[in-house]
């Protein structure tokens, strides 16, 4: 069983909708990710924030906006998003920021831009 | 920026047989090495791990092997069953924790 859950599993909008993904975990983690996956692709980095503050921005489009609410909530804010978006989104998690911390995903949320 | 390589990117096995997976990576300051297995339609799941400041480690019937001085590291699976078919994909993380992913193995087991 997945220890991070994200929410929807499954999401389809139009290019002018507004949506938000959702993540969260329960294990004490301070360090929470987004990654974009294509079919048959690894996943890319996207955001990381470390103690619920912005880490690293990956040089994401504004059309993607993360937010940190609390240590154990992740969300991505979607807005004018394009075809070439539709990906599986997953969300990670680990311990810190130190190297020997290992990331755990989430099943992601697999969005389809129509 | 790291860059990480993988080969084979498929690899087909009889049941019983060994698979062995193979990265390498730029970034001589990586000192992480996690796997992960993907299966279809599902979440990338850490298999096993190395750090840079060991040569190998063993979990039953899979072992990792890095080569700092080469920068290459490796998956083995011994004894393959169908259950190990999916996807796998090295990475090797430097500072600041970003995660760099090879391209992914596919992995079929045929029984």
């Amino acid at each position: 069983d997945t220890e991070v859950t994200q929410t929807p599993k499954h999401l389809v909008m139009g290019m002018t909708n507004k949506k938000s993904l959702k993540c969260e975990q329960h294990m004490g983690h301070r360090a929470m990710y987004w990654y974009k996956q294509k079919a048959k692709k690894p996943p890319e980095l996207m955001f990381v924030y470390s103690y619920e503050k912005l880490s690293i921005n990956e040089s994401v489009p504004s059309r993607f906006s993360p937010e940190c609410p609390n240590s154990s909530l992740l969300n991505l804010h979607l807005h004018a998003l394009q075809p070439e978006d539709s990906a599986l989104y997953l969300c990670a998690s680990s311990q810190g920021m130190k190297s020997n911390q290992p990331q755990h995903f989430g099943d992601g949320t697999r969005l389809s831009i129509l | 920026g790291e860059n990480v390589e993988q080969h084979p990117s498929t690899l087909s096995v009889q049941e019983g047989d060994s698979a062995v997976i193979k990265c390498t990576y730029s970034d001589s300051a990586s000192n992480y090495f996690p796997w992960y297995k993907q299966e279809l339609g599902k979440r990338p799941q850490l298999i096993i791990d190395i750090r840079s400041n060991v040569g190998e480690k063993k979990d039953q019937r899979i072992a990792v092997t890095l080569n700092k001085t080469a920068k290459h590291f490796s998956l083995h699976i011994t004894e393959t069953q169908p259950e190990d078919s999916a996807v796998y994909f090295c990475a090797a993380r430097a500072a600041g924790n970003k995660l760099t992913f090879g391209g992914g193995t596919r992995v079929l087991v045929k029984p």
